[in-house]
Formats: C-alpha cells, sequence, structure tokens
C-alpha cells in the first residue's frame, strides 16, 4: 500500500522568508511525486513533479521540491514567500509500476499562512 | 481555452434526492476521476473512467453512480443512499501515459450541501 504523509496542519511565515512544506511517501517501488495547490472554494493545481532524474525539481511560481530517497522525503521549498501563496498544499504519491492516475495518493493538506 | 468545466459550482439537496454533477472536459484526456474533498481528510477517489463506456469503482464508491458516453463527459450522481453527502466534489481528468498519468488537471468544485 502507499501512503502520504504532511505532519503540518499549517505553516506560517513572513513574506519575504524561506518557506518549507513538509512530505513523506511510503511505496513499495519507486515514487512518483507530486505536489498541487489549492486556492479556497476553487480545484487543486499542478505545482511539479519528481519522476526521475535530478532530486531538486523546479515548478510553478518560484517553487522547487527536493526528492529524498532515504528520507522517503518530498518538501516544497520556496526561497522568499509572497502573502498570495497562501493556500492549502497537497503531496501525491503513486508507484511508479502502477499505470494510472487511478492509484495517485494524496496527503491530508498543509496550510500555509504568508503575513506581512 | 482547454480545460474542465463542472457545474453547479454550488448545491443543495433534501435529504432523499438524487442530485447530478456535470464534467466536461475538452483536453482530450482519455481519463477522468471524480474526488470527495472533506475538511483535514484530503481528497478521496470516487470513480475513475479511462476509457468510454468503462469505469471503476475507487475507494468510496458507496452511494454514487458515474456513467461516461462520451470522452468529454462524466458525470456524477450522489443517490440518497450516500449517507452523508455534504463535501466539495472534485473532477479531474489526466493524460493515460505513465509518467504523465499523475498530473491532474481539476475543475473548479462542486459544493453540495444536505438540507
Amino acid at each position: 500500500a502507499q501512503s502520504v504523509a504532511q505532519p503540518e496542519d499549517q505553516v506560517n511565515v513572513a513574506e519575504g522568508n524561506p518557506l518549507t512544506v513538509k512530505c513523506t511517501y511510503s511505496v513499495s517501488g519507486n515514487p512518483y511525486l507530486f505536489w498541487y495547490v489549492q486556492y479556497p472554494n476553487r480545484g487543486l493545481q499542478f505545482l511539479l513533479k519528481y519522476i526521475t532524474g535530478d532530486n531538486l525539481v523546479k515548478g510553478s511560481y518560484g517553487f522547487e521540491a527536493e526528492f529524498n530517497k532515504s528520507q522517503t522525503s518530498f518538501h516544497l521549498k520556496k526561497p522568499s514567500a509572497l502573502v498570495s501563496d497562501s493556500a492549502l498544499y497537497f503531496c501525491a504519491v503513486r508507484d511508479s509500476n502502477t499505470g494510472t492516475a487511478s492509484k495517485l495518493t494524496f496527503g491530508t493538506g498543509t496550510r500555509l499562512q504568508v503575513t506581512l | 481555452d482547454g480545460g474542465i468545466t463542472q457545474s453547479p459550482k454550488y448545491l443543495f439537496r433534501k435529504e432523499g434526492q438524487n442530485v447530478t454533477l456535470s464534467c466536461e472536459q475538452n483536453l482530450n484526456h482519455d481519463a477522468m476521476y471524480w474526488y470527495r474533498q472533506d475538511p483535514g481528510q484530503g481528497l478521496r477517489l470516487i470513480y475513475y473512467s479511462q476509457i468510454v463506456n468503462d469505469f471503476q469503482k475507487g475507494d468510496i464508491a458507496e452511494g454514487y453512480s458515474v456513467s461516461r458516453e462520451k470522452k468529454e463527459s462524466f458525470p456524477l450522481t450522489v443517490t440518497s443512499a450516500q449517507k452523508n453527502p455534504t463535501a466539495f466534489y472534485l473532477c479531474a481528468s489526466s493524460r493515460l501515459d505513465r509518467v504523465q498519468a499523475g498530473e491532474l488537471f481539476f475543475g473548479e468544485g462542486s459544493r453540495l450541501t444536505v438540507l
């Protein structure tokens, strides 16, 4: 079985400071990892993904994520937070051995609050 | 512009009524999905379809039904058998190849409230 954990329900950061949203995963095979963002009363938007290759993945809106196989983590980062980054962030995982997104497992989400 | 359209955005239902949520996509994606979102529980998969006239149950299919008569359309019916239907419902689509399959495109969601 595959699973995702987002240990923090909420992360608070001041604008201009770096931010990190944590994610750890468990799969039996190699992971495909994803980050999505959700603004209030909206659908989710894809931010970035790790499939293979470089452990540092760059995505939309200046976000990046670092894949760490030994720690089974895929933390989302941004060097300088903006108030407009305030949203709900979801990590998701899929085992590379499965063929479709039906096997995508989402975490419970982390609310990011960026203040002035 | 290509995308996914869900309607209605807000819906109120009385106990014992069935309601149908619409989902249409013009991305030419083969796969379509319905998720339910509840506070603190993330997204849970209700049904998914990879091809017209075929669909599979997800993790929480009881009390729901779907159809896939056209590639572009994947409506979800919330039946009276669903015990706790008040939730935010999200439709999504994706390509089917192994690498792209996890990159989902979501609609704006439909919020269902049972009175």
